[in-house]
């Protein structure tokens, strides 16, 4: 089935640092969601933009939700060892949520 | 309950056996959702259920796949006929409403078909 585009598989990182996560799709979504999944879990929603253009934060978090509404963006800052975690996008449409493959985060101490 | 609730959390099925997963969703969630997760990949959408009404079953991936929510809480998806490439994660989902994109994930049922 499709699958948006998250590159690349994985991420290093030190402590204290930023990151960001790209996601891309060539269909249009309603709604952007990022979702982070730990070992043997379900998928835990972090943020969720409504409106094409918007910019919302959470704590350490910011999302966009880019104008063409086929993309968006995920920053973690300053990261601390519990952002270890594989990293989803999902756009939805209607009633389903298609996902991306996700970005494994490893972060160094 | 206070989360979405999957049983069982592990099964190992030997090729061409039947299996059933079981979904207790959050109490009073209207809408519930499966989806099945591979390996290194993201969940992918299987079936969706408004109350007891399935409105979308577009994702099963055969017709050896079938669910069920008969009173509009708990829900069963049944595999027949086990194969090897139905091994997964099978995640059940709930939301309080219909338009709302707030799902809550259970933590799985891991699939073997051996």
């Amino acid at each position: 089935g499709q699958q948006l585009n998250q590159s690349p598989q994985s991420m290093f990182i030190q402590e204290g640092e930023d990151v960001s996560m790209n996601c891309t799709s060539s269909s249009i979504f309603n709604t952007w969601l990022w979702y982070k999944q730990d070992p043997g879990e379900g998928p835990v929603l972090l943020i969720a933009l409504y409106k094409a253009g918007e910019l919302t934060s959470n704590g350490r978090l910011t999302a966009q939700f880019g104008i063409t509404r086929k993309d968006s963006f995920l920053n973690i800052s300053a990261s601390i060892p519990s952002d270890v975690g594989i990293y989803f996008c999902a756009g939805q449409l209607w009633s389903k949520l298609t996902f991306g493959k996700g970005i494994t985060l490893s972060v160094r101490p | 309950g206070a989360g979405v609730s999957q049983s069982p959390r592990y099964k190992v099925a030997k090729r061409g056996q039947d299996v059933a997963l079981r979904c207790d969703p959050i109490s009073g969630h209207v809408s519930l959702f499966w989806y099945q997760q591979a390996l290194g990949q993201g969940p992918e959408f299987l079936t969706y259920f408004q109350n007891e009404a399935q409105l979308d079953k577009s994702g099963l991936p055969s017709d050896r796949f079938f669910a069920e929510r008969p009173e509009g809480s708990v829900s069963t998806l049944k595999i027949q006929r086990t194969q090897q490439e139905d091994s997964a994660v099978y995640l059940c989902a709930s939301s309080l409403g219909t338009g709302d994109y707030g799902y809550t994930f259970g933590s799985g049922t891991r699939l073997t078909v051996v």
